[in-house]
């Protein structure tokens, strides 16, 4: 099973470049998300999406982008890069709420990681 | 908002032996859902265990079980029979029932030594 698959995995950016990191997930989620890990922290959440043509924003939106045209696919978009977007990204994908802890359970694409030089 | 918070950065098990991680949360809400994610020097993130805040049962998967106190807002992890392959960060995470965030601690980095 192909999961949650994320491209790049790896990518220098220099500053105000622009660039779009790519995510699909095969499992009929409805629910997909993107993460962010800074070095030594958690994960943050930057962007959501509970389904088809429904976007929010999360945490910590500024500098991002998101659309979803389909169920299984939901890029993130980095506008104008700074160097503190030098991350981790994560895409992430969930059946979504009221699906008991099955369903709640968040599944992750393998990370992406973005240096902004 | 809800906040998780892991109280020890680093941990240090000998192989074989039992570990336990700790992890509290703060919340108002009385469903939810809780997590223990690992994640190796891979960086992938990886379900270890979860557990519904209205079970009162501890949850088990194999090695690793929780204690799960729901009045005292606790949720740690213990790892029975510690493995080499065990030794990574360790993430703790909430979900509410009700909305479509995560929270996440800022993790425990488990080394094992042989």
């Amino acid at each position: 099973n192909a999961g949650v698959t994320q491209t790049p995995k790896f990518r220098i950016l220099k500053i105000g470049q622009s660039m779009t990191l790519q995510c699909t997930q095969d499992m009929n989620h409805n629910y997909m998300y993107w993460y962010r890990q800074d070095p030594g922290m958690g994960l943050k959440l930057i962007y959501y999406s509970v389904g088809a043509g429904i976007t929010d924003k999360g945490e910590v939106p500024n500098g991002y982008n998101v659309s979803r045209s389909t169920t299984e696919d939901f890029p993130l978009r980095l506008e104008l890069a700074a160097p503190s977007q030098t991350s981790v990204y994560f895409c992430a994908s969930s059946y979504g709420l009221g699906t008991g802890v099955s369903g709640n359970t968040i599944y992750f694409g393998e990370g992406s990681w973005l240096t902004v030089v | 908002a809800q906040t998780v918070t892991q109280s020890q950065p680093e941990m240090s098990v000998q192989e074989a032996e039992t570990v336990t991680l700790s992890c509290t949360y703060d919340t108002s809400e009385s469903d939810y859902y809780l997590f223990w994610y690992k994640q190796p020097p891979s960086r992938q993130m990886i379900l270890v265990i979860r557990q519904e805040a209205y079970k009162q049962q501890n949850a088990t998967e194999n090695r690793f079980s929780v204690n799960f106190q729901k009045a005292a807002k606790s949720f740690s992890l213990k790892i029975s029979d510690s493995q080499l392959g065990d030794a990574a960060m360790y993430f703790c995470a909430y979900r509410s029932y009700n909305n479509n965030d995560m929270r996440f601690g800022a993790g425990t980095r488990l080394t094992v030594k042989p």
